[in-house]
């Protein structure tokens, strides 16, 4: 299956600072999504986006599929933002199910 | 919506007794998924079905597993007989058509296995 890599493993920010994460892959994909998965274990899907960017609120994401990577900007971040966030594509010559980085575990301090 | 149900929330049991975990789509997403996630191995999909049949278990570590969804609002995850090694969060999730909509994923069962 593809491989999924997410950079840097660990980040603690003080709350308001702003934070880039990286998803990098090793095939083209035709899916890719962001999860949020909080301190409590609940995975909460953040965004689709197997190509170009989008915009949520505080939360943005960008996906170059031709250079197989995907960003996540978390702007002036909040203690709420704290939990694990992974990244998780498909491969289209396996089916539908996702491929899941490692993650990136983030800390937000007050 | 409910969202996806799993029950139950936590699971404690014996070395070699049999475990089963609950799963409750949301109403008319056909697609349902079985993870794993352990702090060595991260998030694991063991099986997932569509329109109540399976399309892939090659994730299903060994024949103590077994899944079955018997309709399209309920999926069972069965292991028999469980060992320490199955100790881990079991999420179920579910979706539409494809994957491009999103997951819903419910909020696991956390197992633990003496």
């Amino acid at each position: 299956g593809i491989q999924v890599e997410q950079s840097p493993p660990d980040l603690i920010l003080q709350e308001g600072a702003n934070s880039t994460l990286r998803c990098n892959f090793s095939d083209s994909v035709n899916n890719l999504q962001w999860f949020h998965q909080n301190p409590w274990g609940q995975l909460i899907n953040l965004f689709y986006i197997p190509s170009g960017t989008k915009q949520n609120g505080r939360l943005s994401a960008t996906t170059v599929a031709t250079e197989r990577y995907s960003l996540l900007y978390i702007s002036s971040s909040q203690t709420t933002d704290s939990g694990v966030y992974f990244c998780a594509v498909v491969d289209p010559n396996t089916g539908n199910q996702f491929y899941f980085g490692t993650g990136t575990s983030l800390t937000v301090i007050p | 919506d409910a969202g996806v149900i799993q029950s139950p929330r936590h699971e404690v049991t014996e070395m070699g007794q049999e475990v089963t975990l609950r799963c409750k789509p949301i109403s008319g997403h056909d697609y349902l998924f079985w993870y794993r996630q352990t702090m060595m191995r991260g998030l694991e999909l063991l099986i997932y079905f569509n329109n109540n049949v399976p399309i892939d278990d090659s994730g299903m570590p060994e024949d103590r597993f077994s899944a079955k969804m018997p309709n399209a609002s309920f999926s069972t995850l069965k292991i028999q007989p469980s060992e320490p090694r199955d100790s881990a969060v079991y999420f179920c999730a579910s979706s539409l058509t494809s994957p491009r909509y999103g997951y819903t994923f419910g909020s696991g069962t956390r197992l633990t296995v003496v």
